[in-house]
């Protein structure tokens, strides 16, 4: 089976750093994509990683550990603009179904002054 | 520059009326996806296409069909649209790294 687990709800402070996890449990694993998603919107890309260790990218930063079944997207230097719901992707390599992203709910994120 | 377009954005459809969402996009990516994305909840997959080849998922209901006529254009034909199927409703690509690209979605009310 497939399941993602992903904080409902984070808040934090402008300025400040924060760390959304997301845990997996899939049948396979192809890679863990981290997306943005501002409310009434569609998910933009934010990352992507397939191999252990943390990918940096400007104020973001996304970390996979396979063996945990466990990644964090870091934001630094927060910004109100960065309120918006934070959702983990995996990729499955399951025979038929290597193009398919399963989705965690997200992690609606608050930022506050 | 948009590159995965969506039209409406809004949409509004009657119970059991018939209604079409489109996409299209400029990346000529081979992969197209529908997902369907509930308030609060994760996007779900409905089907992709591979090139021309379609892909539905084993629990996206029949009332739910697509269309891929070629490359740039993907639609979704909800042919009895129910209470329940009022969501946003997404179109992605796939470029050739794995990476999914989404249009801005459409929102389907049913009254």
């Amino acid at each position: 089976g497939q399941n993602i687990d992903q904080p409902t709800e984070m808040t934090a402070t402008e300025g400040a750093i924060v760390q959304i996890n997301c845990t997996y449990q899939t049948s396979g694993f192809n890679g863990l994509f981290w997306y943005q998603q501002h409310a009434g919107e569609a998910p933009t890309f934010l990352s992507y990683n397939v191999l252990d260790g943390l990918e940096e990218k400007g104020r973001f930063s996304s970390f996979l550990s396979r063996s945990k079944g466990y990644s964090y997207l870091l934001l630094k230097e927060l910004q109100m603009k960065d309120s918006a719901s934070y959702l983990c992707a995996v990729r499955s390599s399951l025979r038929g179904a290597t193009n398919k992203l399963i989705f965690g709910t997200g992690t609606l994120l608050a930022v506050q002054p | 520059d948009a590159m995965v377009i969506q039209n409406p954005r809004y949409q509004v459809t009657q119970f059991g009326k018939p209604v079409t969402l489109s996409c299209s996009q400029t990346l000529n990516h081979n992969v197209m996806y529908w997902y369907q994305q509930k308030s609060s909840q994760a996007p779900k997959l409905l089907f992709h296409y591979y090139d021309k080849d379609f892909n539905n998922e084993a629990d996206t209901p029949d009332n739910f069909q697509s269309r891929r006529p070629n490359t740039s254009f993907c639609f979704l034909d909800i042919r009895s649209p129910g209470l329940g199927d009022a969501a946003m409703y997404l179109c992605a690509t796939r470029d050739p790294a794995d990476t999914q690209y989404f249009g801005p979605g459409t929102r389907l009310t049913v009254l």
